[in-house]
């Protein structure tokens, strides 16, 4: 059974600049939730998608942004890139007949310049 | 607002000794508690999940136990190794979420 996957791995990008991460959940799986990671705040939850409906939203600003597939894939933009989005982020895959946790991918390292 | 703390935040250990990780949280109303491993730079590994009806799960040398009336979880490493050197996170489940706390990195020694 694939895990979750996560493109690209590695990204590098210019402060104003916009990007687009993908995320891949386990098939069957139809919640796709995404956190950021940095050194200082941790691990902090950005969205969940279910079926294709944004259910929860962590307290990002608007410029973070992502949708969600009828496949259940899940993108999440960032525009107008600043220095402190520099981060690692994660996707994170739940669902199925039951619940047996989250999943995670192993993330897309975003460096802003 | 759900509160995850753990600690210690670094542990050093040598090899062969059984280990406590502690995670504590304010809110008692929660769905579940997943433990999580991180190796630098990767993702996390889902080590273990305790539904919030559950008191512990076992899983090779780790055992975990909730409690949520005192607002903590413990997790239990028998005979650590060094292969087992890594950011240990727990994360409570709240409504379609999960809330971390900030790790504890261990070291185990040869």
């Amino acid at each position: 059974k694939a895990g979750v996957t996560q493109t690209p791995r590695y990204l590098i990008k210019t402060r104003g600049q916009q990007v687009t991460l993908s995320c891949s959940p386990i098939s069957g799986h139809r919640s796709v939730s995404w956190y950021q990671q940095t050194p200082g705040q941790g691990l902090q939850f950005l969205f969940e998608y279910f079926s294709e409906t944004q259910r929860n939203k962590g307290n990002f600003p608007g410029r973070f942004s992502g949708r969600q597939f009828s496949n259940s894939r899940s993108e999440m933009n960032v525009s107008t890139l600043e220095l402190g989005d520099s981060a690692l982020y994660l996707c994170a895959s739940s669902g199925g007949r039951d619940f047996y946790g989250y999943t995670f991918g192993s993330g897309t390292r975003l460096t802003v310049v | 607002k759900q509160e995850v703390t753990q600690i210690p935040a670094a542990l050093s250990v040598p090899e062969g000794e059984n280990l406590v990780l502690n995670c504590s949280f304010t809110d008692s109303a929660i769905y579940n508690l997943q433990w999580f491993r991180q190796d630098p730079g990767k993702g996390l590994t889902s080590l273990l999940l305790i539904q919030s009806s559950q008191r512990e799960q076992t899983s090779g040398r780790l055992n975990a136990s909730l409690d949520k009336s005192s607002g903590r979880s413990t997790l239990y490493i028998a005979a650590s190794q060094p292969g087992d050197s890594a950011t240990y996170l727990c994360a409570v489940g709240d409504t379609g979420k999960l809330i971390f706390g900030q790790g504890t990195t261990l070291q185990v020694k040869p």
